[in-house]
C-alpha cells in the first residue's frame, strides 16, 4: 500500500449501534499512526497518536487499535451518540519524513441517526 | 480547544489577483503545516516549517509560496489567484519533537472565478 486508505467512506448508524472503521497504510518505514475527529463546521481535532504495534488507546467511548506488521488500523465506537456524527481521518508518518509529515486519507463519515 | 487562527474563513476573489491567507498560532510551536484539501479529496501538505526561517515544500506540488518571520506566524500567499486555486485551506501546528498530535485551525475556503 503506498497511500493511506480509509474504509468505509461513508456509514449511517443508529443511536446506540457500535460502529468501526478501517485505516490501512504503508507497514514499510512506519513511524506513527495519527486519528483525527472533523465534525462540520469545526478544526479537525485529534484523538490518537499510535506507534507501537499491538498499541490500543481509549478515549470515552472511542477505541483504536494498530498493526503495523500488517498496516492497518482500527476505530471504534461503542454506543454511537448523534453527536458521533463527523469525518474521522487517519494519517501516516513515515520515518523517512521525521515523524512529522502526514499523509491522510480521505475519512469516514459518520452520520448517527436517532 | 486548540489556539490556532486562520483569516478569512471565506474568500471569493477574481482571477489575477494577490491573496494572503493568514494563519496564527498562540501556542508557541515551532512545527506549523498547511494543508490543501479539494471536495471528496484527502487533506496534502503543501508547506511546513519547523522553525522561523525555515520553510519547505509539501508532498502536494503548489504555487503558493509561505513565510515564516515569527514563531507565532506562517502566512500563505498566491502571487496570482487562478480558478484552480479554489480549494479549502488549513493551517495546522505541533509541539516540536515527535509523535504529537497537529492542531488544526477552522480553515480557509477560496473561491477563484
Amino acid at each position: 500500500i503506498l497511500n493511506v486508505e480509509q474504509s468505509p467512506q461513508s456509514l449511517h448508524v443508529q443511536e446506540g449501534d457500535s460502529t468501526n472503521f478501517t485505516c490501512s497504510f504503508p507497514s514499510s518505514n512506519f513511524y506513527a499512526l495519527h486519528w483525527y475527529r472533523w465534525e462540520t463546521a469545526k478544526s479537525p481535532e485529534a484523538l490518537f497518536v499510535m506507534t507501537l504495534n499491538g498499541d490500543e488507546k481509549k478515549k470515552g467511548r472511542i477505541s483504536a487499535t494498530l498493526n503495523t506488521k500488517e498496516g492497518y488500523s482500527y476505530l471504534y465506537i461503542k454506543g454511537s451518540q448523534p453527536e458521533d456524527s463527523a469525518t474521522y481521518l487517519c494519517a501516516s508518518a513515515l520515518l523517512t519524513g521525521g515523524g512529522n509529515k502526514l499523509t491522510f486519507g480521505t475519512g469516514t463519515q459518520l452520520k448517527v441517526e436517532l | 480547544e486548540a489556539d490556532i487562527y486562520q483569516t478569512p474563513r471565506y474568500l471569493v476573489i477574481g482571477t489575477g489577483k494577490k491573496i494572503t491567507l493568514e494563519c496564527s498560532q498562540t501556542m508557541g510551536h515551532d512545527k506549523m503545516y498547511w494543508y490543501q484539501q479539494d471536495p471528496g479529496m484527502e487533506l496534502h501538505l503543501i508547506h511546513y516549517s519547523y522553525g522561523v526561517n525555515s520553510t519547505e515544500k509539501g508532498d502536494l506540488s503548489s504555487e503558493s509560496t509561505v513565510s515564516r518571520i515569527r514563531t507565532e506566524h506562517f502566512p500563505l500567499t498566491l502571487e496570482s489567484a487562478r480558478p484552480s486555486h479554489t480549494s479549502q485551506y488549513l493551517c495546522a501546528s505541533t509541539l516540536a519533537g515527535n509523535y504529537n498530535e497537529q492542531f488544526f485551525g477552522p480553515g480557509t475556503r477560496l473561491t477563484v472565478l
